[in-house]
């Protein structure tokens, strides 16, 4: 149980472009769901935290309107890179939580801009 | 402020051997307490949790970890590894209340010799 999924699991995309990046939560209600960043050999940084039905709320310095996050249902979060630049290139890893305090987290989506 | 602490970047142990990963955590409130398990490009897998109860918690793969309020720890443990351990693991806090958010440590990387 506690099933979470990422797609895509890889992008490559011309800069400018945008990307959306699905999180769902297979097997149980995810009413909350995070989205985190993670640079190679560093720890996991905390971008937003999304409840569904409401508002993301951003970490701080991360651009709101950059990352846009959308958690339309219990089981779905989306992120969408818009404007992508090489800058942005990264490893994104989503969490979702139902109503303990465990966090579970999807395999990470690796995007790269050219 | 709330933070984790993993004193050790890099280990390196024998197969067979035991094994011994450092965590420690400042936080005023009593802590939600988690391992992760990373391996290379992929997401983060849940080892084992501390809430509340016995502070000697059994994982999955054969780990364990224990809380001891008094050093504010909570290191990981394992009597033999077996080269398939070899990932990046990863300390957490879980901060009470209704955020759900986790706080990370700069992780550990688990090398074993065959």
């Amino acid at each position: 149980g506690a099933v979470v999924s990422q797609h895509p699991s890889w992008v490559i995309c011309k800069s400018g472009t945008s990307v959306k990046i699905e999180c769902r939560s297979l097997d149980f209600q995810a009413t909350t769901m995070f989205w985190y960043r993670q640079f190679p050999k560093q720890s996991l940084m905390l971008m937003a935290t999304s409840n569904e039905g409401s508002k993301a709320t951003y970490e701080q310095g991360v651009e709101k309107d950059k990352f846009l996050i959308n958690h339309a249902s219990l089981t779905l979060s989306t992120l969408t890179v818009t404007s992508a630049h090489p800058e942005d290139s990264s490893f994104y890893i989503c969490s979702a939580s139902g109503t303990g305090e465990t966090q579970y987290f999807g395999p990470g989506t690796r995007l790269l801009v050219l | 402020a709330q933070s984790v602490t993993q004193p050790d970047i890099h280990i390196t142990v024998s197969e067979g051997a035991s094994l011994e990963l450092r965590c420690n955590y400042s936080y005023g409130a009593t802590p939600y307490l988690f391992w992760y398990v990373q391996s290379p490009g992929q997401g983060l897998q849940l080892l084992l949790k501390y809430f509340s109860g016995d502070t000697l918690v059994q994982g999955i793969k054969g780990f364990e970890a224990e809380f001891k309020r008094s050093q504010s720890s909570f290191n990981l443990r394992k009597p033999s590894v077996h080269w398939s351990d070899a990932a990046e693991y990863f300390c957490a806090v879980g901060l009470s209340g209704n955020t759900g958010k986790l706080i990370f440590g700069q992780g550990t990387t688990l090398q074993v010799k065959p």
